[in-house]
């Protein structure tokens, strides 16, 4: 067990909908990551929230939005869903913001079903 | 702008024997090199991380990775495969100003 909760574990919608996804850091971590995996597109890094604030903007489609709550934990948003958005995805958190060497922690995952 | 290469989509070896898994990197200042190793329906798991010293970086689970910069590889290893490492493997670099990027991955099948 990482330490790192995510919510729901399974989540199936239509197409036009809009989900939230949702993430709880392990005690202490500052920083939370949003990962998406697909089988064709493997892991893709989404966005990083740093102490509330966003710190680094990877592959998000401008339907997604994310935020980072006082309490440190996240929500993912995805709006306009389409079929190519189901994907497994992850939140990861670690200790540091900036500096590159902190491993991450994964949670469990959320499994997105578009239908 | 940085990338991993994971040359082998899959890896199979017999228990009781070494297994590699290969790793290739490129990044535009010091590297900082990780494995992750990720069981069906779960998440990623950390294995090990080189940041600086020591070429050799012992991880969990019986897991060593040697850092290599003039091959620019950070290949995964353990002396002793078990049928339990059967998994799906990812290596990851970054350096200090972009994010963590990720090899496609590899599935490492252990055979008893």
């Amino acid at each position: 067990d990482s330490g790192v909760t995510q919510t729901p574990k399974h989540l199936i919608t239509a197409t036009g909908q809009r989900v939230t996804l949702r993430c709880s850091p392990r005690s202490g971590d500052l920083s939370v990551y949003w990962y998406q995996q697909s089988l064709d597109q493997g892991l893709q890094f989404l966005i990083q929230y740093y102490n509330g604030e966003e710190r680094a903007k990877g592959n998000i489609l401008e339907r997604f939005s994310a935020q980072q709550f006082p309490d440190l934990h996240s929500e993912l948003n995805l709006s306009s869903l389409e079929l190519g958005d189901s994907a497994l995805y992850f939140c990861a958190s670690s200790v540091g913001g900036g500096q590159g060497y902190y491993e991450q922690y994964f949670g469990p995952g959320t499994r997105l079903t578009v239908t | 702008a940085q990338s991993v290469a994971q040359p082998e989509d899959q890896v199979n070896v017999a228990e009781g024997n070494p297994l590699t898994v290969k790793c290739t990197y490129s990044v535009s200042g010091n590297p900082y090199l990780f494995w992750y190793v990720q069981y069906p329906n779960r998440g990623l798991q950390f294995l090990l991380k080189y940041i600086t010293g020591d070429n050799l970086v012992k991880g969990s689970y019986g897991f060593e990775a040697e850092f290599n910069k003039s091959q620019t590889s950070f290949h995964l290893k353990k002396p002793s495969a078990l049928v339990s490492d059967s998994a799906l493997y990812f290596c990851a670099v970054r350096d200090s100003l972009e994010d963590m990027r990720f090899g496609a991955g590899t599935r490492l099948t252990v055979k008893p």
